[in-house]
């Protein structure tokens, strides 16, 4: 059973249009990540939650936004999406404590901007 | 920004052949982990060894870590045509996990 969900699994959105995307677990993790990965590129991370504590990359562009309204969702709100977001986004949960467990990632959303 | 390197950038072996590749980083540590990636598809976690550890096995993965040197290794023993995808090495420092730029392997039969 799928454990951290993405959806859609495939995103299409036009230029300058606002888009979100979602993800939702069901492993009850302290820990929810947002990450962009391009292709044949690491993934790069741009926000985690910890907890109910948001932590922002520094070189995450604005336009880039998150909310968690629960310990099960998270989503991701590109306001104005611009040719270069085009990617996959990945989102991955984990329980962080003083013995962190490894993180568990969704199959991603891939976006492409038209 | 990235908090681990790894080399080699791309490996390319036979099948039964060993893999080592190798991930530095630059800050202190509550654990790393090693991921694998096929083609298109989402991160398999491999293996995770804490920051008091020197080292850990699960089957054919051998991981080492040395936090005086900030470094770790993955080696995989008798490598399969399977084995083929993206290695990254992954640093968590309390609840932050970043990812190194990987290593590209390709086992041919």
């Amino acid at each position: 059973d799928a454990m951290v969900i993405q959806n859609p699994r495939y995103q299409v959105t036009q230029f300058g249009k606002p888009v979100t995307l979602s993800c939702s677990q069901t492993l009850n993790h302290n820990v929810m990540y947002w990450y962009q990965q391009k292709s044949s590129q690491a993934p790069k991370l741009l926000f985690h939650y910890y907890d109910k504590d948001f932590n922002n990359e520094a070189d995450t562009p604005d336009n880039f936004q998150s909310r968690r309204p629960n310990t099960s969702f998270c989503f991701l709100d590109i306001r104005s999406p611009g040719l270069g977001d085009a990617a996959m986004y990945l989102c991955a949960t984990s329980r962080v404590t003083v013995l962190s467990t490894e993180a568990f990632f969704g199959q991603g959303t891939r976006l492409t901007v038209v | 920004s990235q908090q681990g390197e790894e080399d080699p950038q791309a490996l390319s072996i036979q099948e039964g052949e060993n893999a080592t590749m190798n991930c530095s980083y630059k800050t202190s540590i509550n654990n790393l982990q090693w991921y694998r990636q096929n083609s298109g598809r989402g991160l398999v976690h491999l293996i995770l060894i804490r920051s008091n550890e020197r080292e850990k096995h699960s089957g054919r993965l051998r991981v080492t870590l040395d936090t005086s040197k900030k470094s770790s290794s993955l080696l995989i023993t008798a490598s399969r045509a399977a084995d083929t995808a993206s290695y990254f090495c992954a640093t968590e420092v309390w609840g932050k996990l970043q990812f190194g730029a990987g290593t590209q392997v390709v086992v041919t039969p």
